[in-house]
């Protein structure tokens, strides 16, 4: 079945560490997208990605780091610049037709970071 | 900038009724899409529908349907005949016709009572 995979589902990590979560797609799907969800905010684009080799920060980049290797990759970097990483981090993909709005998002289950 | 307001944190239905989950949103374009996203207790985000701006005619997929008032720029979900597993967390969601930045509301929860 073509989908989204997040890995790990859950992370805990230490103060001051670098952390990455996966977020692999066999959708062949052009764009990538990376939120955060915190409760009471919704969700908020960290980082984006319309083609390989290139992405752009999104609302809330600080603390974060990306790259886009592969179209099926799209790994992000919780780094410890990032002051409040504790959070629900949802993965998220579509196809880039080139008219937006034609672009609806296929989401992954998630990954939860918490920071101990 | 856009933005996007849920104003209901929380609402609740009991089953086979019908609930209305409000948004509305604020830009300076004229051409842009509208969707709600159901996201149940296993946090994955679904989509349940989607207007394009320029579509007068209001979406409808079976039990759900949206009431989209360009004028008033209010996009809100009507949910008919509802299920316990429509409980969930309903996001209202803008893009863009010129970006591909989706932007969310806080959510609504809605819990479906038997």
């Amino acid at each position: 079945d073509g989908g989204i995979t997040q890995s790990p589902k859950y992370l805990f990590r230490k103060e001051g560490q670098n952390v990455t979560l996966s977020c692999e797609q066999n959708l062949n799907h052009d764009a990538m997208y990376w939120y955060r969800q915190d409760p009471g905010q919704g969700l908020r684009l960290i980082y984006y990605s319309q083609i390989v080799n290139d992405f752009q920060k999104g609302d809330i980049a600080e603390g974060y780091s990306v790259s886009r290797e592969k179209k099926e990759s799209f790994p992000l970097t919780v780094t410890s610049a990032q002051k409040n990483p504790t959070a629900f981090y949802l993965c998220a993909s579509s196809i880039n037709t080139g008219r937006a709005g034609a672009n609806v998002l296929t989401f992954g289950a998630g990954s939860r970071l918490t920071v101990l | 900038a856009q933005t996007v307001t849920q104003s209901q944190p929380e609402m609740s239905v009991q089953e086979a009724e019908t609930v209305t989950l409000s948004c509305t949103y604020d830009t300076s374009e004229s051409n842009y899409y509208l969707f709600w996203y159901k996201q149940p207790p296993s946090r994955q985000m679904i989509l349940v529908i989607r207007q394009e701006a320029y579509k007068q005619q209001n979406a409808t997929e079976n039990r759900f349907s949206v009431n989209f008032q360009k004028a008033a720029k209010s996009f809100s979900l009507k949910i008919s005949d509802s299920q316990l597993g429509d409980t969930a967390m309903y996001f209202c969601a803008f893009l863009s016709h010129n970006t591909d930045k989706l932007i969310f509301g806080t959510g609504t929860r809605l819990q479906v009572f038997p």
